[in-house]
């Protein structure tokens, strides 16, 4: 059964710095992972995707890597915002046959930049 | 381009009774999933449909259902609620393996 875990559970920053959050999994056989962003009560607005073949991902102040074999996966926020504030989600996919398949959820990152 | 449409985006029931969330797949996606969060968790897979049937199925009981129609829009039905049924629940759409999930934003459920 996979297992996500994020660390930390919740990180406070001053605005500016750079900051990582932290995914591991247990079973490597992944087809790709997910980075989701979560504002308070709001629905996951996706942020990076990254197949099983991929070592990394960048859009914009945001950069994801993800190491297979190790089962870890992290997510690089630069010069940090206080509109960065939210709770981040790393999500796995299973690999193996069929069209779709299951996302396997962290239980997030609750992150505050602070002004 | 829409995305992912759930109504209501609120709900309040009381115990006992049955409850129908509904979600429209973004354009171009086939697949749909229901996941239920709880406060403070991560989403839990309940369910998952392609081409009209039920493809897999998380850890919850039969009171949950789904059904998907031939346009791709999904209902979740959940019957004799539980206060523990209490939780945002969210529908994701996607197309195929190698891309990604799109999320709507959710139906909050309180049972009462």
């Amino acid at each position: 059964k996979q297992e996500v875990t994020q660390i930390p559970a919740a990180l406070s920053v001053p605005e500016g710095e750079n900051l990582v959050l932290n995914c591991s999994f247990t079973d490597s056989a992944i087809y790709n992972l997910q980075w989701f962003r979560q504002d308070p009560g709001k629905g996951l607005t996706s942020l990076l995707l990254i197949q099983s073949s991929q070592r990394e991902q960048t859009s914009g102040r945001l950069n994801a890597s993800l190491d297979k074999s190790s089962g870890r996966s992290t997510l690089y926020i630069a010069a940090s915002q206080p509109g960065d504030s939210a709770t981040y989600l790393c999500a796995v996919r299973p690999g193996g046959g069929g069209t779709a398949s299951k996302l396997t959820f962290g239980t997030g990152t609750r992150l505050q930049v602070t002004l | 381009d829409a995305g992912v449409t759930q109504s209501p985006t609120h709900l309040i029931k009381t115990r006992g009774q049955q409850v129908t969330l509904r979600c429209s797949p973004k354009s171009g996606h086939d697949t749909v999933s229901w996941y239920q969060q709880a406060l403070g968790q991560g989403p839990q897979f309940i369910f998952q449909y392609y081409e009209e049937e039920e493809r897999q199925r998380g850890n919850f009981p039969d009171r949950f259902s789904g059904h998907q129609f031939p346009n791709y829009s999904s209902e979740l039905n959940v019957n004799a609620l539980l206060l523990g049924d209490s939780a945002l629940y969210l529908c994701a759409s996607s197309s195929g393996q190698k891309y990604g999930y799109t999320f709507g934003s959710g139906t909050r459920l309180t049972v009462v």
